[in-house]
């Protein structure tokens, strides 16, 4: 099984809204990563967890707050999101911190207005 | 700055082999290859890596010049399916799997 599953597939949601974004792999990965992906352009890292700790964060505004309850799980939570951040929100995982072989779920496409 | 280049888009006929360059004339000698494709509304595949010699697996061949400048990705049989951006990547091992895509090639099969 080699299934990153991410729910919800679409979210539409309002500048004021709190709401999370879910990713879940049962594949015994140890890492686990958020990446941005606008229309029309490749997509961009956000988040790295590995070993259930945040390892890496590009930078990302504080709006954005990954968590990872354990290590089939990994959450974005979003608040206070602006129109901009409207986009394919990807989620991978690797067997471990330096993996550069990733297996992507397919995605939660979010509008917010 | 880019590390790797690719033509913007390519068309395959269908039943026939797919040849996707990729130009990475500043790689180092410690950075791999690798290369993953995003068919349209999902998420990117791994496809294929490689350091100097030539790789083969069931999806695609990857081909890597003798001075590592430059590689091709080859699809034996191109398929509908395989119509999808085709991003070229090169990383080392500890780069702590920060992936870096560049713009890629928007492949098109045809019947």
């Amino acid at each position: 099984d080699t299934e990153v599953t991410q729910t919800p597939k679409h979210l539409v949601m309002g500048m004021t809204n709190k709401k999370s974004l879910k990713c879940e792999q049962h594949m015994g990965h140890r890492a686990m990563y958020w990446y941005k992906q606008k229309a029309k352009k490749p997509p961009e890292l956000m988040f790295v967890y590995s070993y259930e700790k945040l390892s890496i964060n590009e930078s990302v505004p504080s709006r954005f707050s990954p968590e990872c309850p354990n290590s089939s799980l990994l959450n974005l939570h979003l608040h206070a999101l602006q129109p901009e951040d409207s986009a394919l929100y990807l989620c991978a995982s690797s067997q471990d911190s330096g993996g550069m072989v990733q297996y992507f779920g397919a995605g939660t496409r979010l509008s917010v207005l | 700055d880019a590390k790797t280049t690719q033509p913007p888009s390519m068309d395959c006929a269908e039943g026939r082999a797919a040849n996707l360059p990729c130009n990475h004339s500043t790689i180092s000698g410690n950075e791999y290859v690798y290369w993953y494709r995003q068919i349209h509304s999902q998420g990117p595949q791994y496809i294929i890596h490689g350091l100097k010699n030539n790789e083969t697996n069931e999806m695609a061949s990857l081909i890597i010049t003798e001075d590592r400048k430059s590689s091709t990705l080859i699809l034996p049989h191109a398929t509908l399916r395989d119509t999808a951006v085709y991003y070229c990547i090169v990383m080392t091992t500890d780069s702590w799997g920060k992936l870096q895509f560049g713009a890629g090639t928007q492949v098109v099969v045809t019947p």
